[in-house]
């Protein structure tokens, strides 16, 4: 299966303690997003990735928030000094250029739970 | 503020019935519509997306989009017990993001 893929998908931590997520898009796909989901919600955009670049980073993306997307391809999602209330399924979705509508495929999301 | 606003649920309708699934957003901008389907505890599964004013249908999946008022609909045709999930309707302006509603709750009965 070619589909987007996040690790791990689970994450368990104690509030203060920093965390890493992976994304791995689907293959050739140069646009990445991150998301933000709590229960009853819709997914909340965090910071969009066109190939290396940055391109848009959402208010809701504090300064304990920091994405990179190093080569291109694979992406990460850090959150530093986590705090109860970041307690959410991160979810990656990504999206193939040359698309004008922008149809993003997600991962499984990464559920993080914060104690 | 950019809104999308969905009508959160349940929507209960019988198996092999119509289900018909609206959404509405703020922004007259707006380019490009989607749907997602999202069972319990997984992720957003994209069904269908529409860009211009009329139907598009694929399947037992229509799409409607009407820009004049804003509005964006998705209906089921011969609904299905495995049709039961939450379906997020999705706006694109023109940036990169999408803004999600917060789902509707949908529940086919046998």
């Amino acid at each position: 299966d070619t589909g987007v893929s996040q690790d791990p998908r689970h994450k368990i931590t104690k509030r203060g303690q920093n965390v890493t997520f992976r994304c791995d898009p689907i293959s050739e796909h140069n646009r990445l997003y991150w998301y933000r989901q709590t229960l009853g919600q819709g997914p909340e955009f965090l910071t969009y990735f066109q190939n290396e670049a940055q391109l848009e980073k959402s208010r809701l993306l504090s300064d304990r928030f920091s994405a990179e997307r190093p080569k291109g391809s694979f992406s990460t999602l850090e959150i530093q000094r986590t705090e109860q209330g970041d307690s959410a399924m991160y979810l990656c979705a990504s999206s193939p250029k040359g698309l004008t509508y922008n149809e993003q495929f997600f991962g499984p999301g990464t559920r993080l739970t914060v104690l | 503020q950019k809104e999308v606003e969905q009508n959160s649920g349940p929507l209960s309708v019988p198996e092999g019935a119509i289900a018909s699934l609206n959404c509405t957003y703020s922004d007259r901008g707006s380019q490009s519509f989607f749907w997602y389907r999202q069972y319990s505890g997984k992720s957003p599964e994209l069904i269908m997306f529409i860009y211009s004013n009329g139907d598009k249908e694929d399947g037992r999946f229509t799409a409607q989009l009407n820009k004049a008022s804003q509005y964006v609909s998705l209906l089921i045709r011969d609904s299905q017990p495995s049709d039961s999930a939450t379906y997020l309707c999705a706006v694109k302006d023109s940036g990169y993001a999408l803004n999600f509603g917060k789902g509707t709750s949908l529940l086919v009965t046998p």
